[in-house]
């Protein structure tokens, strides 16, 4: 089945703890990128990646930082969270056309909480 | 920046009726996509559509770029239709002649089918 996989699905930390939230595609994509929602402003994008070892930053980058060793995964970096970084995270995968990545799909999210 | 508004903010509809929902957007955008938060979070991809119609069963779409607008149509709504409906566009950067895929997403409607 095609798909987008995260893990975990649900996290409970606290404050500094370094933690990794992995994605992983199966659709041979060559786009990737991490979302977070949050009550009240929506879904903003993190970082993204456009092939592997390709990463620029999104539109709210500040605290996260991303790797793309392999086309399939792009894990979500967090070196010291903090309780401003609790959130809903959605990593998205899509395939690259001439203009650009085409239609997104979303993983089931991750429900992260910094205490 | 690209502004996407949604309407209405809230739908309650009584389980069979139809409804319309709507996505305006302020600039050119390469693609737009409509989706479905189910109420344990997850983002289900219901329409890729930057411009035309398409439609999937019960659900259908359509995306007028000129005039800077989709309409998302639900017909005979179920209990299961209920969550929040999202549009959201990618800016279409004319210098680079595509997108970074960065999705900008409108508030949402917040849908409640009653049986």
């Amino acid at each position: 089945e095609a798909q987008v996989t995260q893990n975990p699905r649900y996290l409970i930390t606290v404050t500094g703890k370094k933690l990794t939230v992995t994605c992983s595609q199966n659709m041979n994509h060559e786009y990737m990128s991490w979302y977070r929602q949050d009550p009240g402003l929506g879904l903003r994008q993190i970082y993204y990646s456009m092939n592997v070892e390709v990463t620029d930053k999104g539109d709210v980058p500040e605290g996260y930082k991303v790797s793309r060793k392999e086309k399939r995964n792009f894990p979500l970096i967090l070196e010291s969270p903090s309780p401003n970084q609790t959130s809903l995270y959605f990593c998205a995968s899509s395939p690259l056309l001439a203009g650009g990545p085409n239609e997104q799909f979303f993983g089931p999210g991750t429900r992260l909480t910094v205490l | 920046g690209i502004q996407v508004e949604q309407s209405p903010p809230d739908l309650i509809l009584q389980e069979g009726a139809n409804s319309t929902l709507r996505c305006n957007f302020s600039d050119s955008v390469n693609n737009l996509q409509w989706f479905h938060q189910n109420p344990w979070g997850q983002l289900i991809n219901l329409f890729y559509i930057p411009s035309g119609t398409k439609q999937n069963g019960r659900l259908s779409a359509t995306t007028v770029a000129t005039e800077r607008y989709s309409l998302l149509y639900i017909s005979s709504s179920q209990t299961t239709d209920s969550g929040v409906y999202f549009c959201a566009v990618d800016l279409l950067d004319m210098n680079y002649g595509g997108s970074q895929g960065n999705l900008i997403f409108g508030k949402g409607t917040k849908l409640s089918v009653k049986p």
